[in-house]
């Protein structure tokens, strides 16, 4: 299947400064790409998508401010969590789509970032 | 939006089969897929299904049937690695001004527990 990669994998900071994770697809082109949050033992719950060329589109109570999405290339989605504080702790995923012909428009995912604000 | 339901925990042998099932109310549909996450790690595409019916794929079989919102994913022939949690996610119709192959719902996922 299609490979998505996600950096950092894991990140410790101090309380109000910004983290950056990027998200890759490495053998596919995704002109559109997720971010989800997870917390332990639930669901995954999507936070915004983001579209190559053009501004995210923000889940009902995520603040965009805040989660600043940039989707500059086919391959490249980077969110950047601004002031960071202890409440935004959390496992952040990011998930591409290809779209390839035959791939039934899967969503690939990244294997996790988990952030961790002190 | 959506609803959708799975079984918090499930336990079974090594050699057995296991049978999760996944309900949803949805106020549009565009597919449903099934994927694996293991503790910690990226969740992976098992499955989807779109068309009433079921699909099979080697040791894993996904059902559908659109009328009664009604899924399920078939194990069999668990083996420890099959231990995770299994996520059912419905995929809605999009829209015009929105992403038109619609976004990934999820349930709260499934833990199989497989024993030897």
């Amino acid at each position: 299947g299609a490979v998505v990669s996600q950096h950092p994998s894991w990140v410790i900071c101090k309380s109000g400064t910004s983290v950056k994770i990027e998200c890759r697809s490495l053998d596919f082109q995704a002109t559109t790409m997720f971010w989800y949050r997870q917390f332990p033992k639930q669901s995954l719950m999507l936070m915004a998508t983001s579209n190559e060329g053009s501004k995210a589109t923000y889940e009902q109570g995520v603040e965009k401010d805040k989660f600043l999405i940039n989707h500059a290339s086919l391959t490249l989605s980077t969110l950047t969590v601004t002031s960071a504080h202890p409440e935004d702790s959390s496992f952040y995923i990011c998930s591409a789509r290809d779209t390839a012909s035959g791939r039934v428009n899967i969503q690939y995912f990244g294997a996790g970032t988990r952030l961790s604000v002190l | 939006g959506q609803n959708i339901d799975q079984p918090t925990e499930m336990t079974a042998t090594e050699g057995a089969i296991v049978q999760i099932n996944c309900t949803y109310q949805t106020s549009g549909f565009n597919g449903l897929f099934w994927y694996q996450q293991h503790a910690g790690e990226a969740p992976t595409f098992l499955s989807y299904n779109v068309l009433d019916g079921l699909e099979e794929k080697g040791r894993f079989s996904s059902f559908l049937s659109r009328s009664k919102g009604y899924s399920y994913l078939l194990l069999k022939e668990l083996q420890m690695k099959d231990s995770a949690s299994y996520l059912c996610a419905v995929r809605d119709e999009g829209g015009m001004t929105t992403d038109s192959w619609g976004k990934l719902q999820f349930g709260a996922g499934t833990q199989v527990v497989v024993t030897p």
